[in-house]
């Protein structure tokens, strides 16, 4: 079965402490973006990675960081400097992203993060 | 900056009471517009994906249709199990990710 998988489902973390959520996917594609869900609010983005060992900024990066070694991975760390980290984090990938496409993004099932 | 605004925010229907959702959208170069589900604690579900005004695909009781300044989700005929938060999202020409808006959230009470 092809897909996306998240990991763990739920994680609690106290203040002070980083913590990385894993994101794999088997479904081949060259694209892998990472969202953020907060309650009465649209999903917004916080880095993305279009080819490996390359990745950018979305629109709220800061207290956050990533990784692209391997083309199936795409791990996000939550760091002590995110100020407000308690939130549904949503891994998604797409076939790719060359300029002027427009592929549909698939996504995982979620990780729900509470700072104690 | 793309913007997405949805409404109704919320919207309660009776099983078999057709009715539509709606997707405001501002964006520089529309690549896309796309419509997901989600149910509660989990991740979205795509639905459709529109390029061009005038487009319209359907599946099962959902058809999606899109304007150069909106698109609609009309819901025909829903069922209980058609219950969740349907979400709708751009991605414009100078964009990667997607700008997402925040949801209709949809009760179908039998």
């Amino acid at each position: 079965d092809g897909g996306i998988t998240q990991s763990p489902k739920y994680l609690f973390r106290k203040e002070g402490q980083n913590v990385t959520l894993s994101c794999e996917q088997n479904l081949n594609h060259d694209a892998m973006y990472w969202y953020r869900q907060d309650p009465g609010q649209g999903l917004r983005l916080i880095y993305y990675s279009q080819i490996v060992n390359d990745f950018q900024k979305g629109d709220i990066a800061e207290g956050y960081s990533v990784s692209r070694e391997k083309k199936e991975s795409f791990p996000l760390t939550v760091t002590s400097a995110q100020k407000n980290p308690t939130a549904f984090y949503l891994c998604a990938s797409s076939i790719d992203s060359e300029p002027g496409s427009y592929n549909e993004q698939f996504f995982g099932p979620g990780t729900r993060l509470t700072v104690l | 900056e793309d913007q997405v605004t949805q409404s109704p925010e919320a919207l309660r229907l009776q099983e078999g009471e057709s009715s539509s959702l709606n997707c405001s959208y501002t964006v520089s170069g529309l690549r896309g517009l796309f419509w997901y589900r989600q149910d509660p604690g989990k991740g979205p579900e795509f639905l459709f994906t529109l390029y061009s005004a005038g487009e319209e695909k359907e599946k099962e009781r959902l058809k999606a249709t899109l304007t150069k300044k909106e698109s609609f989700l009309h819901i025909t005929a829903p069922k209980p199990e058609d219950s969740a938060t349907y979400l709708c999202a751009v991605q414009g020409g100078g964009a990667d990710g997607l700008t997402f808006g925040k949801g209709t959230h949809l009760i179908i009470q039998p």
